[in-house]
């Protein structure tokens, strides 16, 4: 059985910090490992896509990583703006395809 | 090129009535996957469909609830005789036939079942 865990729940910090958001999940066979971000009140939007074969994924201030022989991936982003507040959730595959995802991180980014 | 549209985006019914959620995936996607997401939870699996039939259906509770994906039309989710336990927000995603899981999934917007 795969379980997706992800700390801290919450995060809150001031507008221009690098930071780090946690994934663990707990089934080491997986093919991917997804990053995405939720807006209040909104849908998904996927942020980024590992495939086991790598241990990382950028896009613009976003560097995702993944190291499956421990079960964690971790979430950077650089440079942290306002418009970075969201809450971030990661999610691994599980047997048919169908994706496990954490409870997500809370990410508030204050001027 | 439309993204996944879920409709209503907003739906309020009393207890023991039907609620009809509808999903189209995005053009050229033949994979739907239904999931939940209660007040201050996750999102959790419910049930995955390719067009006329159903893989995996083992996050849907066992009564009230079914899922169809017909060859024609959209997807539909619908709880029966609804409780106000299922107040939740239901969200819709889709990938493309050949990639499966190895392909983003794109999520619509939700649907907000609010039972009365």
């Amino acid at each position: 059985k795969q379980e997706v865990t992800q700390i801290p729940a919450a995060l809150s910090v001031p507008e221009g910090e690098n930071l780090v958001l946690n994934c663990s999940f707990t089934d080491s066979a997986i093919y991917n490992l997804q990053w995405f971000r939720q807006d209040p009140g909104k849908g998904l939007t996927s942020l980024l896509l590992i495939q086991s074969s790598q241990r990382e994924q950028t896009s613009g201030r976003l560097n995702a990583s993944l190291d499956k022989s421990s079960g964690r991936s971790t979430l950077y982003i650089a440079a942290s703006q306002p418009g970075d507040s969201a809450t971030y959730l990661c999610a691994a595959p599980y047997n048919t395809d169908k994706l496990i995802f954490g409870t997500g991180t809370r990410l508030q980014v204050f001027p | 090129n439309a993204g996944v549209m879920q409709n209503p985006r907003h739906l309020v019914r009393r207890r023991g009535q039907e609620a009809r959620l509808r999903c189209s995936p995005m053009k050229g996607h033949s994979h739907v996957y239904w999931y939940r997401q209660l007040p201050e939870e996750g999102l959790k699996f419910m049930v995955y469909l390719q067009k006329e039939n159903i893989i995996d259906e083992s996050g849907m509770p066992k009564e009230r609830f079914s899922a169809e994906f017909p060859k024609e039309g959209p997807s539909i989710l619908r709880i029966q005789q609804v409780v106000r336990g299922d107040s939740a927000a239901y969200f819709c995603a889709s990938s493309p036939p050949s990639e499966g899981a190895n392909s983003p999934l794109h999520f619509g917007n939700g649907t907000r079942l609010t039972v009365t």
